[in-house]
């Protein structure tokens, strides 16, 4: 299993400043993911970080916007730049674990942000 | 990665069973098929996973018939801790990005 911490927990920012997300892991992984999830939506992956590598953006979303760094295995950041209103959202960090057998997704509790 | 389709949402009773249906019609022969949680404020969480015929743990159980190109989570006698959104995912591989469904919101009624 994995315990994923996620700072901060919610945040009201104005457009167009910036904002960075942490993600801390109780264990070493791989890979780290980032996800949106847009009130009253499903989650979209953003993009999946690796160790010592760039991320892997997924369509419609760019290093620009979500730069992400992952300086080790326990840790990455996703920060939301130029902020507008249509970026408030939830924001979840996720690792995966073979955990008995299966291979689980694990989540923060993710961070909730609010652009005015 | 295989598309999901499930209910929009569904009504229960306390103490009922719930039994949740999700399509995947071009499931690989390498996907496994996931079920997740999710409360509201909260990130989803696992609930059980399978491959074929049927899982069971703690929580629930987990149909799947041999063609695969369909899964049923089933919940026993649900209680009102049990709304939530539960999302059918098909993949799971170890490496492999989590491709998340609309989901089923479940409302557990007294």
């Amino acid at each position: 299993s994995a315990v994923i911490s996620q700072k901060p927990s919610r945040d009201i920012c104005q457009r167009g400043t910036s904002l960075t997300i942490q993600c801390q892991v109780d264990s070493q992984v791989t890979m780290m993911f980032w996800y949106r999830q847009q009130p009253g939506q499903s989650l979209t992956l953003i993009a999946t970080a690796n160790q010592g590598s760039e991320a892997t953006y997924e369509s419609g979303f760019v290093i620009d916007k979500f730069p992400i760094s992952r300086p080790n295995l326990t840790f990455s950041t996703l920060t939301v730049s130029n902020m507008s209103p249509e970026d408030s959202s939830i924001y979840l960090c996720s690792v995966e674990s073979l955990t008995r057998g299966n291979t689980e997704a694990f989540f923060g509790q993710g961070t909730r942000l609010t652009v005015v | 990665l295989a598309k999901t389709t499930q209910p929009i949402s569904m009504d229960s009773y306390e103490g009922q069973e719930v039994n949740i249906t999700c399509s995947h019609n071009n499931i690989a022969t390498n996907d496994y098929i996931t079920w997740y949680q999710q409360f509201p404020s909260q990130g989803p969480r696992f609930i059980i996973q399978g491959y074929k015929t049927k899982v069971t743990n703690e929580v629930a159980s987990l149909f799947i018939p041999a063609d695969r190109k369909s899964s049923t989570l089933s919940l026993p006698r649900v209680s009102l801790s049990d709304t939530a959104v539960y999302y059918c995912l098909v993949g799971g591989n170890y490496g492999q990005n989590f491709v998340f469904g609309p989901g089923t919101r479940l409302s557990v009624l007294p």
